[in-house]
C-alpha cells in the first residue's frame, strides 16, 4: 500500500531565509506527486505537481519541489521565505494504475512557521 | 459560486444522533471527493464520486457512514449513530476531470463536526 512520510511536523524559520519541507513516499507503483498548502482557515490549495517530465517543478508563490524516484523522495523547497507563507504544507501522492481514481494519498502535514 | 461550498461549516451533536454534511462542488466539475481531517493529521480518504455513482468508497470507515450524490452535482455525506472518534473536519474536493486525472483537486473550506 502506498504511504507518505513528512519528516518534519514543524518546521520554524525566520523570514527571509531559505527553506526546505521533506516528504518521503512508499508504493509499489508509478505516482503523480503533489503539494498543497493549508492557509488558516482556508481549504487546501495546490502549490505544485510532478506528473512527468522534468524531476523540477516549480509552483505558485516561489516554492519548488524536486522528485527523486532513487530516494523516493520529493522535498519542497523556497530560497526565501516571507511571513505569509505561514502555513500547513501537506504532500500527497496519487498511483498511476489503470483503475486510478484520482484519489490522493496524503501525508501527515508540516507546519511551516516564518517569524521576524 | 466560485468554489466548493461545504455546508454548515461546524456541526455539533452529541453522541448517537445523525448528521448530513453537504458539498456543492464547482459547477461542471464530474468529480467529487470526501476527505476525513483528524486534528494533527493529513486529508483521509474516504469516498469517491464520477457523477451520480460512487466508484470508489474503500476509505469508509465503516457502515455508519454513507454518501450520496443523486443527480451529479451536489454530495451528501451522511453519519448515523455518530461517536466522539467521527469528530474531525470532513472536507470535500472536486476536480474537472475524470481520471485518470491529474490529481488537481479543487478543496472546500471542510465542515468541523463535534460530537460529544
Amino acid at each position: 500500500a502506498q504511504s507518505v512520510t513528512q519528516l518534519d511536523s514543524q518546521v520554524p524559520v525566520f523570514e527571509e531565509a531559505p527553506v526546505e519541507l521533506r516528504c518521503n513516499y512508499s508504493s509499489s507503483v508509478s505516482v503523480y506527486l503533489f503539494w498543497y498548502v493549508q492557509y488558516p482557515n482556508q481549504g487546501l490549495q495546490l502549490l505544485l505537481k510532478y506528473l512527468s517530465g522534468s524531476t523540477l517543478v516549480k509552483g505558485i508563490n516561489g516554492f519548488e519541489a524536486e522528485f527523486n524516484k532513487s530516494q523516493t523522495s520529493f522535498h519542497l523547497r523556497k530560497p526565501s521565505v516571507h511571513i505569509s507563507d505561514t502555513a500547513e504544507y501537506f504532500c500527497a501522492v496519487s498511483e498511476i494504475v489503470g483503475s486510478n481514481t484520482g484519489k490522493l494519498i496524503f501525508g501527515q502535514g508540516t507546519t511551516l512557521q516564518v517569524k521576524p | 459560486g466560485a468554489g466548493v461550498s461545504q455546508t454548515p461549516s461546524n456541526k455539533v451533536t452529541e453522541k448517537g444522533k445523525y448528521v448530513e454534511l453537504r458539498c456543492d462542488p464547482i459547477s461542471g466539475h464530474t468529480a467529487l471527493y470526501w476527505y476525513r481531517q483528524s486534528l494533527g493529521q493529513g486529508p483521509e480518504f474516504l469516498i469517491y464520486f464520477q457523477g451520480t455513482g460512487a466508484a470508489d468508497d474503500s476509505g469508509l470507515p465503516n457502515d455508519r457512514f454513507f454518501a450520496v450524490r443523486p443527480e451529479g452535482s451536489v454530495s451528501t455525506l451522511k453519519i448515523q449513530r455518530t461517536e466522539r472518534g467521527d469528530s474531525a473536519v470532513y472536507l470535500c474536493a472536486s476536480s474537472l476531470q475524470p481520471p485518470p486525472n491529474t490529481g488537481e483537486l479543487f478543496f472546500g473550506e471542510g465542515s468541523r463536526l463535534t460530537v460529544l
